[in-house]
């Protein structure tokens, strides 16, 4: 199976700032990533996939690049609503797997 | 507008069962691949069952033999059956649509339902 590890696990960060988060895989994965937010009670919120495409009514402050193990999640200017969860997400196949998660928390 | 909602979560004991219900608007599931997703406390979400438009469906191995994933196209719903359930399967569990670019990317989910295994 294939492992997804992000860091960093804890992100603080202010308004205005831009922020990276990394995902690395166990293998190649090309390029079918994903990236999700999640606020506490709710259900994760599709951001990004096949790596850097932008899902429909997301903001463009939010990017994603990389491929084969590694990738990253950018948000170019910190917005007080970006503060959440997130997490990568590889679908090589139907048995896909999330990463642990990043806390981005507001310094 | 799209709505999944889950219900069927609750208090069990190890070795007990439960069914889980997803209803869904907006879309019609037997259409699309359906999937439940968990996520225990503190954790990140883990992938649990796939059901295909053909009625095929595919388990993640520590739910295999246990859970049944099912749809019933009269009522727009999807199911979860969950026998055997060990401490392991406390989660919130979720139901999701898979986007039209792949399987296994959620572009749709349910609020949850939890469900929690103990004496």
């Amino acid at each position: 199976d294939i492992q997804m590890t992000q860091s960093p696990s804890t992100l603080s960060a202010s308004v205005g700032d831009r922020v990276t988060v990394t995902c690395r895989a166990s293998q190649s994965i090309s390029s079918w990533l994903a990236w999700y937010q999640q606020k506490p009670g709710k259900a994760p919120k599709l951001l990004i996939y096949d790596a850097s495409i932008l899902e429909s009514g997301v903001p463009s402050r939010f990017s994603g690049s990389g491929s084969g193990t590694e990738f990253t999640l950018t948000i170019s200017s910190l917005q007080p609503d970006d503060f959440a969860t997130y997490y990568c997400q590889e679908y090589n196949t139907y048995r896909s797997a999330f990463g642990q998660g990043t806390k981005l928390e507001i310094k | 507008e799209v709505q999944l909602v889950e219900s069927g979560g609750g208090l069990v004991q190890p070795g007990g069962s439960l069914r889980l219900s997803c209803a869904v608007s907006g879309f019609i599931v037997s259409s699309n691949y359906m999937s439940w997703v968990r996520q225990a406390p503190g954790k990140g979400p883990e992938w649990v069952s796939l059901i295909y438009p053909s009625g095929k469906a595919n388990y993640a191995d520590s739910v295999k033999g246990r859970f049944t994933i099912s749809t019933d196209n009269s009522k727009n719903t999807l199911f979860l059956q969950m026998d055997s359930l060990r401490a392991e399967d406390t989660a919130v569990y979720y139901c999701a649509r898979a986007s039209l670019t792949g399987m296994a990317v959620f572009d749709y989910w349910g609020q949850g339902t939890l469900v929690t295994v103990s004496s």
